[in-house]
């Protein structure tokens, strides 16, 4: 089966430095990955996703790297701010299947 | 707004009851999902929905039951057969299967 998990439980930044989430998945028919951000009660938040025909996508201040030969991706916020303090997942989906496997999430703390 | 409303926001069951989460969009989504948090866990998805009077069983779906009677609605119900229901339940719908899923701000599930 997929496995999908996230290097560190909690990213300690300062405001104003670049942030970088790590992800890692176990099945290399994995072709499609979705960065979340999830706040204290509520509900999960698109980010970006990415499919494994690229190698990188950019958003507004984030930037999703895939890297299918080690089987990781990442997840990079620019300029980083205190509202972007949250726990972000990463999921994957393999090539015929209907479902997401979601990691365990990685706080980030950004201080001032 | 659009979105998918959950509802209600908190809710507490009795031992023996069974108890319906509520689950509505107006994204015309044809695939709903849902899924259940445990704290320091990823997602676990429980129930899906890829079309009207059609759902398939996730990873969890022992003691939960769904009907997908309309496209806007997919209720969740949680029976007396399941044994430790406190948890946050989200929904979520998408588009189609690799689009991005889009969630709900979730009920948080409580035992009386």
């Amino acid at each position: 089966g997929e496995s999908v998990g996230l290097h560190l439980p909690t990213l300690s930044v300062q405001e104003g430095d670049n942030s970088i989430i790590n992800c890692a998945y176990s099945n290399s028919a994995s072709d499609y990955f979705i960065w979340y951000k999830q706040e204290s009660g509520k509900g999960p938040q698109f980010i970006i996703d990415i499919r494994s025909n690229m190698d990188k996508r950019q958003g507004q201040r984030v930037t999703v790297l895939l890297n299918k030969t080690v089987k990781h991706l990442s997840l990079q916020i620019a300029a980083t701010q205190p509202g972007d303090s949250a726990v972000y997942f990463c999921a994957g989906m393999n090539t015929g299947f209907q479902k997401l496997v979601f990691g365990t999430g990685t706080r980030l703390l950004v201080s001032p | 707004d659009g979105g998918i409303t959950q509802s209600p926001k908190y809710l507490f069951r009795k031992e023996g009851q069974n108890v319906t989460l509520s689950c509505e969009q107006n994204l015309n989504h044809d695939a709903m999902y849902w899924y259940r948090q445990d704290p320091g866990q990823g997602l676990r998805l429980i129930y899906y929905s890829q079309i009207v009077n059609d759902f398939q069983k996730g990873d969890i779906a022992e003691g939960y039951s769904v009907s997908r009677e309309k496209k806007e609605s997919f209720p969740l119900t949680v029976t007396s057969a399941q044994k430790n229901p406190t948890a946050f339940y989200l929904c979520a719908g998408a588009g189609g299967i690799r689009q991005p899923q889009h969630f709900g701000d979730g009920t948080r599930l409580s035992i009386l």
